[in-house]
């Protein structure tokens, strides 16, 4: 199994707070991709990114921002969050173009 | 922006029986992966075709890729059990593998 992990793995928050969510690996490897999993809508890509302090947006990435200060780890922050963030976040990584893998996903409510 | 259409959208089979899911792109393939989720879980790679024509097998799972038709195909021998979980697939675009776009899923149950 790749080394991915993701904390929280699960949590309940309220409209309006900050939420950081940190995804861990031990591959060394370039690329770390955060997803969002909700029903009917599959995996969608929020942001990513392809080395230290370098990243870029996905496709449904207002409302959420990132930081990469180190290869092994990747941040993904709600500034304030909302009701339409609830959802299973997912963090992937990846040796370029090769097989992404993910780690066990953060449930995510926020009330 | 790329698309991808998985069919069906959900599968009960008796265990045993073979199936097949599909998943059409909106544009040329260049690269497609196929994915296994069990329910609460991550995603677990099962593998990646990027020729037209191209076929892999893993144990009783098989991958085909059509680039003409922009489709996928993943078939399924003699169920069981264990097969049981949402499959989806991904594709690169001519740019690369860096980014994938996923298709919805297909929910497959196995009932003995």
């Amino acid at each position: 199994d790749a080394g991915i992990t993701q904390s929280p793995r699960h949590k309940v928050t309220e409209t309006g707070t900050p939420v950081t969510l940190r995804c861990h690996q031990t591959e060394n490897h370039r690329y770390m991709y955060w997803y969002r999993q909700d029903p009917g809508h599959g995996l969608r890509l929020i942001h990513y990114s392809y080395g230290v302090k370098d990243t870029d947006k996905g496709e449904v990435s207002d409302g959420y921002s990132v930081s990469r200060s180190k290869t092994e780890d990747f941040l993904l922050t709600l500034e304030s969050a909302t009701s339409s963030q609830t959802s299973v976040y997912f963090c992937a990584i990846s040796a370029g173009t090769y097989e992404q893998y993910f780690g066990p996903g953060t449930r995510l409510t926020v009330t | 922006s790329q698309e991808l259409e998985q069919s069906p959208q959900s599968l009960i089979v008796q265990e045993g029986k073979n199936l097949t899911i599909n998943c059409t792109s909106s544009k040329t393939l260049y690269g497609l992966y196929w994915y296994k989720q069990k329910y609460g879980e991550g995603l677990i790679f099962l593998m990646m075709l990027q020729k037209g024509g191209e076929e892999k097998s893993h144990e009783k799972i098989t991958a085909k890729l059509d680039e003409k038709k922009q489709q996928s195909s993943l078939h399924i021998t003699a169920s069981q059990p264990s097969h049981a979980g949402i499959y989806l697939c991904g594709a690169g675009t001519n740019f690369g593998n860096e980014k994938l776009t996923f298709g919805t899923g297909t929910r497959l149950t196995i009932i003995p």
